[in-house]
């Protein structure tokens, strides 16, 4: 069966300090793969999405950046955070390909709080 | 940007009681999703509706589509506290992404 991990489950980081979140997925091949952020009490805004190693692609214009080193590994970084960086991270995958049934799975998510 | 759109924002009922929450959305889309929250965690994926359906029924869920009015219900039967969650609908307009809305707060009291 799949499965999604993804890491640290909670930190608080200085403003201007670097952020590196981590995301695996097992028990799949070239899954399509996203990273959420989510406002207190918000939806969710879609950040970024790979179809494949190296493939990134942004939604919003944004502090954050996204790679893909690996075929089930999705990391979220940032170089020096900002104050509104503060949110709920998800990383998620999903079958690539499939439009009838593209359910997403969700990891369980990390609080980035920046002070 | 957000395609979905939930309504009510919050909603509070009594255990027992049938809770429906709606969602719409504006652009054309190949189906419609239902997630679950719970607070502080990942969402879970309930029920998908594709956009040639018009009802569909897993246990207590039942899911409305109705295309012409862009528009979705989820209902919840018999409801318990264990349903205490945020409800989100996604679409899907391709292959590649969902598009979720803001999500609507089911609190049931016991």
């Amino acid at each position: 069966s799949q499965t999604i991990h993804q890491w640290p489950a909670t930190l608080v980081q200085p403003v201007g300090s670097p952020l590196s979140l981590e995301c695996t997925v097992e028990g799949t091949s070239n899954p399509n793969l996203y990273w959420y952020r989510q406002a207190a009490g918000r939806g969710l805004q879609l950040l970024f999405y790979s179809v494949g190693i190296g493939q990134i692609s942004s939604e919003v214009p944004q502090n954050l950046s996204a790679s893909r080193p690996q075929d089930r590994q999705f990391i979220l970084s940032s170089k020096k955070l900002l104050l509104s960086d503060s949110g709920f991270y998800l990383c998620a995958w999903k079958v690539a390909g499939r439009i009838s049934g593209n359910t997403i799975y969700f990891g369980e998510g990390s609080w980035l709080t920046v002070v | 940007s957000q395609q979905g759109e939930e309504d009510p924002q919050a909603l509070s009922i009594q255990e027992g009681e049938n809770a429906t929450m709606n969602c719409s959305y504006k652009t054309s889309i190949n189906n419609l999703q239902w997630y679950r929250q719970n607070s502080g965690r990942g969402l879970v994926h309930l029920i998908l509706i594709r956009s040639n359906e018009r009802e569909k029924h897993s246990g207590r869920l039942r899911v409305t589509l109705d295309t012409s009015k862009k528009s979705s219900s989820l209902l919840i039967t018999a409801s318990r506290a264990a349903d205490t969650a945020s409800y989100f609908c996604a679409t899907a307009g391709s292959a590649r992404q969902l598009t979720f809305g803001s999500g609507t707060q089911l609190t049931v009291l016991p």
